[in-house]
């Protein structure tokens, strides 16, 4: 029969403009955030990360906002080169006892040349 | 420093065998993760070992196990394996599975089963 598929959320963007993932994340008490960056058969890459009393961090090239009210993350890209085509996804964590972390599902962002 | 390493990095193997994969976090790392990556499911957590005991687990069937070395190397074993369990299994480390230190994954070992 026909298997049904996990459809990643696609943004394309042409080269040289800005991107703006985003992320909802589930749990209030999470208080560290990761963004990863997958190129096609790699491992997921660490790109910034984000502790819960910050709401925004820079890094080269790249922002992460936090906004808790309404648990939502996003990763701003400035210029967005061909190199930056993957698939991106947040990582929430909770640190409370045992190190939980949980991973969405993923952006896959296409760079248009 | 290196990274975290993953070996084998492709593997092909045929229905009801079983495979057995290896994960060398980076060093000073305690905790090592395993997860698994289809387009169907995304990252399914399987297991995280810290100090060679299993400190949490995912939904998964009795036939996916894993074990961690005093080394903190970790392996994972797939007995009896399924069509469906072809997918990309990537490893992650981080320096202890308490607190809020993120992961450093590898490149992942791609098995396919036939």
């Amino acid at each position: 029969g026909e298997s049904v598929g996990l459809h990643l959320p696609t943004l394309s963007v042409q080269e040289g403009d800005n991107s703006i993932i985003n992320c909802a994340y589930s749990n209030s008490a999470s208080d560290y955030f990761i963004w990863y960056k997958q190129e096609s058969g790699k491992g997921p890459q660490f790109i910034i990360d984000i502790r819960s009393n910050m709401d925004k961090r820079q890094g080269q090239r790249v922002t992460v906002l936090l906004n808790k009210t309404v648990k939502h993350l996003s990763l701003q890209i400035a210029a967005t080169q061909p190199g930056d085509s993957a698939v991106y996804f947040c990582a929430e964590i909770y640190s409370g006892g045992y190190q939980k972390v949980t991973f969405g599902i993923g952006t896959k962002l296409q760079v248009i040349p | 420093k290196a990274g975290v390493t993953q070996t084998p990095r492709y593997l092909i193997k045929t229905r009801g065998q079983q495979v057995t994969l290896s994960c060398s976090p980076i060093s000073g790392h305690r905790s090592v993760s395993w997860y698994q990556q289809t387009p169907g499911q995304g990252l399914q957590f399987l297991f995280e070992y810290f100090s060679e005991t299993q400190r949490n687990k995912g939904n998964f069937p009795g036939r996916f196990s894993g074990r961690q070395f005093s080394n903190s190397r970790s392996e994972m074993n797939v007995s009896t394996l399924e069509l469906g369990d072809s997918a990309l299994y990537l490893c992650a480390s981080s320096p202890s599975h308490r607190g809020n230190y993120g992961y450093t994954f590898g490149s992942g070992t791609r098995l396919t089963v036939v």
